[in-house]
């Protein structure tokens, strides 16, 4: 059973259009991530949702709207995509352990995004 | 801020060749520290971790020490295996707005002939 799953796993589309991935985690945990990773292998984060409810939003561009229904899903959308979205999209989720000690964060299998 | 300082690849070896992956970090306090490793066209999954300084992690035959002297987590592996070739990631977990986020090294790709 599959613990971060993410749909699609590629997509491919053309520049102006708008697009969603979906992912969704069966581990329980309150905190879900989204990170890009570039060409080069450089992950960074994008956003960050504990319990439904945005934490982080790393200077990512408004045509990018994560959406939460609920802290076992995290969704992305993207506006008028552009060639520089082109990457690999991952998900995340974590729980935080005893005395805010971090535990590790569990990922999906990427989606990898190409605008034409 | 937090940072991640990995060796940049790529590194090619021989099978059963010793594997060092160079990773220093800066962070305040003493976070758990992680190895992620990613296989061609997969996801990023755990290879090991440490929670604590002088804590070693290890799995797979991988190991790396949490050395806080020395800022340090280098990953090593006595004899690599073809099937160890992919990318891997040192990762820093920063607690920043409430909640944590990971900071990660550059990626070393690791390529290993038979």
């Amino acid at each position: 059973d599959t613990a971060v799953s993410q749909t699609p796993k590629y997509l491919v589309t053309q520049m102006g259009n708008d697009k969603s991935i979906k992912c969704e985690q069966n581990l329980g945990h309150d905190t879900m991530y989204w990170y890009k990773q570039d060409s080069k292998k450089f992950l960074k984060i994008m956003f960050s949702y504990n319990n439904k409810e945005l934490i982080i939003n790393e200077t990512v561009p408004n045509r990018f709207s994560p959406k939460s229904p609920d802290k076992a899903h995290l969704n992305l959308h993207i506006n008028s995509l552009e060639l520089g979205d082109s990457a690999v999209y991952f998900c995340a989720s974590s729980q935080e352990g005893q005395g805010r000690k971090y535990t590790e964060a569990f990922f999906g299998q990427g989606t990898r995004l190409t605008v034409v | 801020g937090d940072s991640v300082t990995q060796m940049e690849g790529p590194v090619t070896l021989s099978e059963e060749a010793f594997l060092t992956i160079n990773c220093t970090y800066t962070a305040t306090g003493y976070p758990s520290l992680f190895w992620y490793v990613q296989y061609p066209g997969e996801g990023l999954q755990l290879l090991l971790k440490a929670t604590k300084a002088d804590d070693k992690g290890s799995n797979k035959g991988f190991e790396a020490t949490y050395r806080k002297e020395t800022t340090s987590f280098h990953l090593e592996k006595g004899s690599v295996q073809v099937s160890d070739s992919a990318v891997y990631f040192c990762a820093l977990p920063s607690y920043t707005s409430g909640t944590y986020k990971y900071i990660f090294g550059t990626g070393t790709r690791l390529k290993v002939l038979a």
